[in-house]
């Protein structure tokens, strides 16, 4: 398997441009979580979802954010208008479980790098 | 609510000897203890992980970690350091009886060793 897949790896936009981050998770994982990392405020979850469906996401800082799941497969994080702070390394990862408790391991993919100028 | 706290921002260590990075983990039932390393550029990586069972729990790498529930830590540990083990460690947690699924991550230590 050729485990989490996200893209951009790096992405340079200017301020108020919107962003579209995505991923791919492994095949037969139901669950996938969105993370932020900063220097200042380390490594956060923003959202995660079981079955495509989201289950938390408190961790998502504003409006301007939002994410999708559309299939087992694919997700996407959308940040409309970017704005500086939210330069980061946003990451993917997924894992297995059952209906209600996932498996403790998470696979994270590679980071997609922002830097919002 | 659960916490993870990583008290080093840095641990330094010469290579062939022994390293502990530390971890200390508040929850209010059993916890789901994890260490993770990301080495530069990369996503988070797994290294080991204590559910139940044997407080002693051996992972990749030659990594290896130590529950203690009186102590409320989580230590990892390895007998002899490289320095390709240098990379960012995190330690996290998960309350087995919490009905949110998801893991809580400390804040990392920067592991540094020298050849």
């Amino acid at each position: 398997d050729a485990g989490v897949i996200q893209s951009p790896r790096h992405e340079v936009t200017e301020m108020g441009q919107e962003v579209t981050l995505r991923c791919k998770p492994i095949s037969g994982h139901d669950y996938l979580f969105w993370y932020r990392q900063t220097m200042m405020r380390g490594l956060e979850l923003l959202i995660y979802f079981n079955n495509n469906v989201p289950i938390d996401d408190s961790g998502m800082p504003e409006d301007r954010f939002s994410a999708k799941m559309p299939n087992a497969s694919f997700s996407t994080l959308k940040i409309q208008p970017s704005e500086p702070r939210d330069s980061a390394v946003y990451f993917c990862a997924s894992t297995t479980g059952t209906a209600t408790m996932p498996e403790e391991t998470q696979y994270f993919g590679p980071g997609t790098r922002l830097l919002v100028l | 609510a659960q916490s993870v706290a990583q008290p080093e921002d840095q641990v330094n260590v010469a290579e062939g000897n022994p390293l502990t990075v530390k971890c200390t983990y508040s929850v209010s039932g059993n916890p789901y203890l994890f260490w993770y390393v990301q080495y530069p550029n990369r996503g988070l990586q797994f290294l080991l992980k204590y559910i139940t069972g044997d407080n002693l729990v051996k992972g990749s790498y030659g990594f290896e970690a130590e529950f203690n529930k009186s102590q409320t830590s989580f230590h990892l540990k390895k007998p002899s350091a490289l320095v390709s083990d240098s990379a960012l460690y995190f330690c996290a947690v998960r309350d087995i009886r919490d009905a949110t699924d998801k893991l809580i991550f400390g804040t990392g230590t920067r592991l540094q060793v020298f050849p």
